[in-house]
């Protein structure tokens, strides 16, 4: 799986978007971008992904480059509930593993 | 509730104890994981499980030791522990697909401490 580079913390005023950025430069046609968040000692809780449309649900949106060597993570209006470590996670589908990183800290606050 | 539930919570036990955490998943899903999370470091994957058959050990020390007995249930049996075993260990579920998009769901983790 490709590798991905992530900062290691950000902050976000509550109320405001949280763009989380993610660079995967050597990303494979086949690979998919995945996102997951851990809040404090529970297990990580998946979010979004995408293979190179931009998606959307109700927790996030990811936008994909259309080179596909980079994405972002965007939480339309952050709340201090969202303070948790994000993992950007490229991986080939199917049976294939998830290999988590550092993750980037983000701090929502009041 | 994310539809894993993994017991105990906490589990504090002596180097000479014999321990199993539990798993249990109420998705339907077909493939089980392992992972460990110690402190200040990434997510480990240890083990997992297709279809109840090992499909993956990363070369995780035998005195780990896995059973699949359905799909259903996953369990994690420990024996002999160190010290440097205190962590974190998370089981999580997931509907394999060959087509893409299977998406891991995590149970809340059982906080270990070996003493």
């Amino acid at each position: 799986d490709a590798k991905t580079t992530q900062p290691p913390s950000m902050d976000c005023a509550e109320g405001r978007a949280a763009n989380l950025p993610c660079n995967h430069s050597t990303i494979s046609g086949n690979e998919y971008v995945y996102w997951y968040r851990q809040i404090h000692s529970q297990g990580p809780q998946y979010i979004i992904h995408g293979l190179k449309n931009n998606e959307t649900n109700e927790m996030a949106s990811l936008i994909i480059t259309e080179d596909r060597k980079s994405s972002t993570l965007i939480l339309p209006h952050a709340t201090l509930r969202d303070t948790a470590v994000y993992y950007c996670i490229v991986r080939v589908a199917g049976y294939s593993t998830l290999t988590f990183g550092k993750g980037t800290m983000l701090l929502v606050s009041p | 509730e994310t539809g894993v539930t993994q017991t105990p919570r906490h589990l504090v036990m002596g180097m000479t104890n014999k321990k199993s955490l539990k798993c249990e998943q109420h998705l339907g899903h077909n493939a089980m994981y392992w992972y460990k999370q110690s402190a200040k470091k990434p997510l480990e994957l240890m083990f997992v499980y297709n279809f109840k058959e090992q499909t993956e050990n990363n070369s995780v020390p035998s005195r780990f030791s896995p059973e699949c007995p359905n799909s259903s249930h996953l369990f994690l049996h420990l024996h002999t522990l160190q010290p440097e075993d205190s962590a974190l260990y998370l089981c999580a579920s997931s509907q394999a697909r060959a087509t893409g998009g299977d998406i891991q769901y995590f149970g809340a983790g059982t906080r270990l401490s070996v003493l």
